[in-house]
């Protein structure tokens, strides 16, 4: 079965520091999506990225940027001169098939939390 | 922008009281899915419909929870009776029809109803 593991549970930094957020993933697909959410404390979970399977070229949207390593499993997350509106809890999700259906499965998240 | 709509945002109930919560999807978006989120984890999918059809409900619990999307727009998720465990956050989101274009992948959510059951 899928899985999305983000082992880093919470992480604190200063305003400005560049942080990177840590997701790896288990799939048997050939095909599958990966994708980045942020739920700040309102609760709606917000898009951030979508990448598929044979796309490994990494991506920079502002002071944010994602590097997914197919080799690795991996699909990290960083943001870079971090500001205090970036505190949330991101979340990696994997797009499973079955059943003729396509689901999520996300991981545990992690906390962000931005210092002034 | 087109947002996916839920409400209530917030709800108190007893245990053994009924509860439902409504979402109203991204116009044009044939998938619906509502997903369950205890503090603490990720969300977790209870029930997708693809138009008016359920595709998958193997995560809902049916001895107490039921869903539907009568006319394949709108949809309701309903509680009876709520139990302690059920206080959790319930997520709608909405997707285009699966299909080739890579947009139709995405999943975009609504604001969430906070569920507390005493």
């Amino acid at each position: 079965a899928q899985k999305v593991t983000q082992a880093q549970t919470e992480i604190s930094v200063v305003e400005k520091e560049d942080v990177t957020l840590d997701c790896v993933y288990e799939t048997r697909d050939t095909t599958y999506y990966l994708f980045w959410y942020k739920q700040p404390p309102s609760g709606e979970l917000v898009f951030l990225i979508r990448r598929n399977s044979f796309d490994e070229q990494n991506e920079i949207s502002g002071r944010y940027s994602w590097n997914f390593q197919k080799s690795t499993s991996s699909f990290n997350f960083t943001i870079t001169a971090s500001q205090v509106v970036d505190s949330a809890v991101y979340f990696c999700a994997l797009s499973e098939f079955s059943k003729g259906a396509q689901k999520l499965v996300f991981g545990q998240g992690t906390r962000l939390t931005i210092n002034p | 922008e087109a947002e996916v709509a839920q409400s209530p945002r917030y709800k108190i109930t007893e245990k053994s009281q009924a509860v439902a919560f409504w979402c109203d999807p991204i116009s044009g978006h044939a998938t619906l899915y509502w997903y369950r989120q205890i503090l603490g984890q990720g969300p977790e999918l209870l029930v997708q419909f693809q138009d008016e059809s359920v595709v998958d409900d193997s995560q809902l619990p049916k001895d107490r929870f039921s869903a539907e999307r009568l006319k394949g727009v709108d949809s309701t998720l309903k509680i009876q009776p709520a139990e302690l465990g059920d206080s959790a956050m319930y997520l709608c989101a909405s997707s285009l029809e699966p299909g080739l274009a890579a947009d139709s992948q995405t999943q975009y959510f609504g604001p969430g109803t906070r569920l507390l059951v005493l």
